[in-house]
Order: C-alpha cells, then structure tokens, then sequence
C-alpha cells in the first residue's frame, strides 16, 4: 500500500497568515494514464471530509482561491495564503492513482 | 444538488452482521464510481471499498476482504455494504463518497455510525 505522509501533523496559525502543509507518497501518484490524483481534503469538526484540491492544483467547484496545491511524482503542497477562522479543521491529502486509496495521518489546522 | 445519505448503522454485537445504504440524488447515480470511507473515533480517515460503474467490479481493503461486500441498485440510486463477521476495530462513521469524474472522492455524506460491541 502506498504510505502518505504529511508534515506538520498540528499548526497553528494566526489569522491572516499563511499555512502550508507538506505530503509525501512512498511511491509516485503519476498513473497510467498520464495523471496524478493527489488530493486534498478538509475536515472542519464535527463534519464529514469535504474535499478542496484535487489532480495536485485543482480547486474543487466553491472553494476559496486562497487555497492552493502544487507538486509533482511525491511530493505535494498545500497552501492557505491567508488563514480564516473558518479553515480549523484537519486537512487530509489522499491518493486515488493506486488501489487501496490511502489518506495521509491528517495536520491539524488551529488559530494561535 | 448533489447529495449522498446513509444509513443503517447502529450497535451490533461482535461477529454480528449489518447493511449500511446510501441514497444518492441530485446527480446520475450510474455513471459514478461509489466509494465507502470509514474513520474510527478521533483517528484518520480509512478507505473500505469501491463499487465501479459495472456493478460486478468492485475492490476492497485487506481488512475487509471477505467480509464486507459492496453493491448497489442503479435503478434505487442507491449504494449498500453488507457487513459480517464484525469485530471491534470495525466501529467506525462509514462515510459514502461519489468517485467523481477524475476529481476524487467529491461528494460525502454525514456519516453512519457503527458500534461493535458486547
């Protein structure tokens, strides 16, 4: 099974600043078909896992422009240019190139 | 709008069995891959099972295999997960999630809870 790995697993964050979150896959996410389907998922508490990037950079349909993704083979990126309240949560990065899908261990977004 | 909703969960005894369902609407159910996540309480999220547009086509986690078998019933717009043999480490919210179209598990329901207990 492919093993993600975020880094940091908790930061906190004061509001307005940037937060980035870092994930690696013990192999690459390119598939056969010429794409990489690293994702990018938030869980705000008590809800279910929305997702937020997907295909590395992908903004999924009404979510913010400050979040970004980037990277490439197995490492992966994810950006908040200016942290709001409403971001606390946990954000999961996850790979769907590979069967079983896996999910990194999650990072623990809070405010300072 | 796209909606995904399950239910079906509850507390079951060990080696007991049990049938999470997943009501789809809003979108063409046939045409999507269907996916069930679960995430113990307060750990990480955990992928079960997929369901392909081929209804005889689906894959599973290890921990799963051969006891948990996936279904659904195009006609229904629904999605299923039989469950036997359940033990303890199956307790879990079992999330339903649409395969989208190269965009990733995109749509998730509530989540049902399951409790495997004595």
């Amino acid at each position: 099974d492919i093993v993600m790995t975020q880094t940091p697993l908790s930061s906190p964050v004061t509001l307005g600043q940037p937060a980035s979150i870092s994930c690696r896959s013990s192999q690459s996410l390119v598939h056969s078909d010429g794409n990489t389907y690293l994702n990018w998922l938030q869980q705000r508490p008590g809800q279910p896992p929305r997702l937020l990037i997907y295909k590395i950079s992908n903004r999924f349909s009404g979510v913010p422009d400050r979040f970004s993704g980037s990277g490439a083979g197995t490492d992966f990126t994810l950006k908040i240019s200016r942290v709001e309240a409403e971001d606390v949560g946990v954000y999961y990065c996850t790979q769907a190139t590979h069967f079983p899908y896996t999910f990194g261990q999650g990072t623990k977004l809070e405010i300072k | 709008e796209v909606q995904v909703v399950e239910s079906g969960g509850g507390l079951v005894q060990p080696g007991g069995s049990l049938r999470l369902s997943c009501a789809a609407s809003g979108f063409t159910f046939s045409i999507h891959w269907m996916h069930w996540v679960r995430q113990a309480p307060g750990k990480g999220l955990v992928w079960v099972s997929v369901i392909m547009t081929d209804v005889s086509s689906a894959v599973y986690a290890d921990s799963v295999k051969g006891r948990f078998t996936i279904s659904r019933d195009n006609a229904k717009n629904t999605l299923y997960l039989q469950m036997n043999s359940l033990r303890a480490e199956d307790t879990a919210v079992y999330y339903c999630a649409r395969g989208g179209m190269g965009s990733g598990l995109d749509y998730w329901g509530q989540g049902t809870l399951v409790t495997v207990s004595s």
